[in-house]
């Protein structure tokens, strides 16, 4: 299986903030790399497809970037309905693994 | 509009069998590769198994291999996870998803149910 390892595991910042999360997959993946959101209690839900295409709807301070072994994850302004979790998942080969998460909290 | 909605959970006894469903609505069912994910109390996303649009194509985690039975109804647009032998290990909120791309099985996942609790205990 591909590991995903997101870092950091917590991350505690302003509103306002610029806001990164990095993920590396265990081999290469090409672009194939989803980033999720889920809130406490909700169902995930996906934010950006092929390491960098927005979900419809989804709103734009929300970004990807990243090819072959490691993605990157940004949120341009932190907002306060941000705070959540925000999980990578490969999707090159089965099984589709995920990262272990990323908590994100306001300061 | 387009929903996915589990029902089956509760709680069950170690080495106990429970089937989870998954309702289909606001789009065309048959079209789309489906998948079960799971998370246990307080932990990460872990991956369960998949179905492929027509059926005929399954895959399992190691971890539910031999236990658990992926399948669907097109005609009901629906989607099953019969579990059996169940452990500790496999108590947690299992959801259900649809795959962005038709046909495909493997992909981003767009459209989850809200989940449906596994209790495994005695």
């Amino acid at each position: 299986d591909i590991q995903m390892t997101q870092s950091p595991s917590s991350l505690s910042a302003s509103v306002g903030d610029r806001v990164t999360i990095t993920c590396q997959a265990s081999q290469d993946i090409s672009n194939y790399l989803n980033w999720y959101q889920q809130k406490p209690g909700k169902a995930p839900k996906l934010l950006i497809y092929d390491a960098s295409n927005l979900e419809t709807g989804v709103p734009s301070r929300f970004s990807g970037s990243g090819s072959g072994t490691d993605f990157t994850f940004t949120i341009s302004s932190l907002q306060p309905e941000d705070i959540a979790t925000y999980y990578c998942q490969q999707y090159d080969n089965l099984p589709p693994t995920f990262g272990q998460g990323t908590k994100l909290e306001i300061k | 509009e387009v929903q996915l909605v589990e029902s089956g959970g509760g709680l069950v006894q170690p080495g106990g069998s429970l089937r989870l469903s998954c309702a289909a609505s606001g789009f065309t069912f048959s079209s789309y590769a489906m998948h079960w994910v799971r998370q246990a109390p307080g932990k990460g996303l872990e991956y369960v198994s998949a179905i492929s649009s027509n059926g005929g194509s399954t895959y399992y985690a190691n971890s539910v291999k031999g236990r658990f039975t992926i399948s669907r109804d097109n005609s009901k647009n629906t989607l099953y996870l019969q579990m059996g032998s169940l452990r500790a290990e496999d108590m947690a909120v299992y959801y259900c998803a649809r795959v962005l791309e038709q046909w495909l099985v493997l992909g981003a996942f767009d459209i989850w149910g809200q989940g449906t609790m596994v209790t495994v205990s005695s």
